[in-house]
């Protein structure tokens, strides 16, 4: 059964860098993409980028270009969605999911990490 | 970017009732369109993708037609599990872009 286990919920301070996980199980192979969606609070879904595993080749939407780093480990099979200086705004439910390609919908999440940044 | 519309905002009917749902693209995108369900406290679920392949496990209840621009989910016979929210997503051209979801409610 593919599973996405994502890291646990997170607080930070506006400023301060961060770094979560997405780790996948339930297939043998690291041929597929994973991709990070934002949901802000009771706004709807955003999607931010993916990356292959096999290459760690990357896209990302413009509007988080810069502003986030998608990285990957095929060792252990996890991705990682990360911030170098944190904002009030990047305050959200940040959610895994994979795809067989890059031309493929995200067949299955993980169960959502949820970052709140506040002074 | 691909803008992705989705109407209505909020779709009130009761259960047994038949629900249509659309979804617009600003430009085409062929029939690279995916739907997703999101319940309240969940990770979404895909529903359908290639505009109307049903997912593994998705009940026939759950309908998806549509190319180009225009896209429809249609769910035939509403259940209790059905009210969620609806978005709609395609996979044509990068970056990915989602529609702001459709809320189906208990009226």
């Amino acid at each position: 059964e593919v599973q996405l286990v994502q890291s646990g919920a997170e607080v930070r301070k506006p400023g301060e860098s961060l770094k979560i996980s997405c780790q996948g199980s339930g297939y043998s192979s690291t041929n597929y993409w994973l991709g990070w969606v934002r949901q802000t609070p009771g706004k709807g879904l955003e999607w931010m980028g993916i990356i292959y595993l096999g290459d760690s080749d990357t896209r990302y939407s413009p509007s988080f270009q810069g502003q986030v780093t998608i990285s990957a480990d095929k060792s252990i099979s996890t991705a990682y969605l990360q911030w170098s200086a944190l904002k009030a705004s990047d305050t959200a439910m940040y959610y895994c999911a994979r795809l067989s390609n890059s031309w493929s919908p995200f067949g299955h999440w993980g169960q959502g990490t949820l970052v709140t940044v506040s002074s | 970017e691909i803008v992705m519309t989705q109407s209505p905002a909020t779709l009130s009917l009761s259960p047994g009732e038949r629900a249509t749902l659309s979804c617009r693209a600003s430009q085409s995108v062929s029939s690279n369109l995916v739907w997703y369900q999101q319940k309240p406290g969940q990770a979404p679920r895909l529903l359908i993708y290639g505009a109307s392949t049903r997912a593994t496990g998705i009940p026939a209840r759950f309908s998806g037609s549509g190319s180009g621009t225009e896209f429809t989910l249609t769910i035939s016979s509403l259940q209790s599990e059905d009210f969620a929210v609806y978005y709609c997503q395609q996979n044509n051209d990068w970056p990915r872009t989602f529609g702001q979801g459709t809320k189906v409610e208990i009226k």
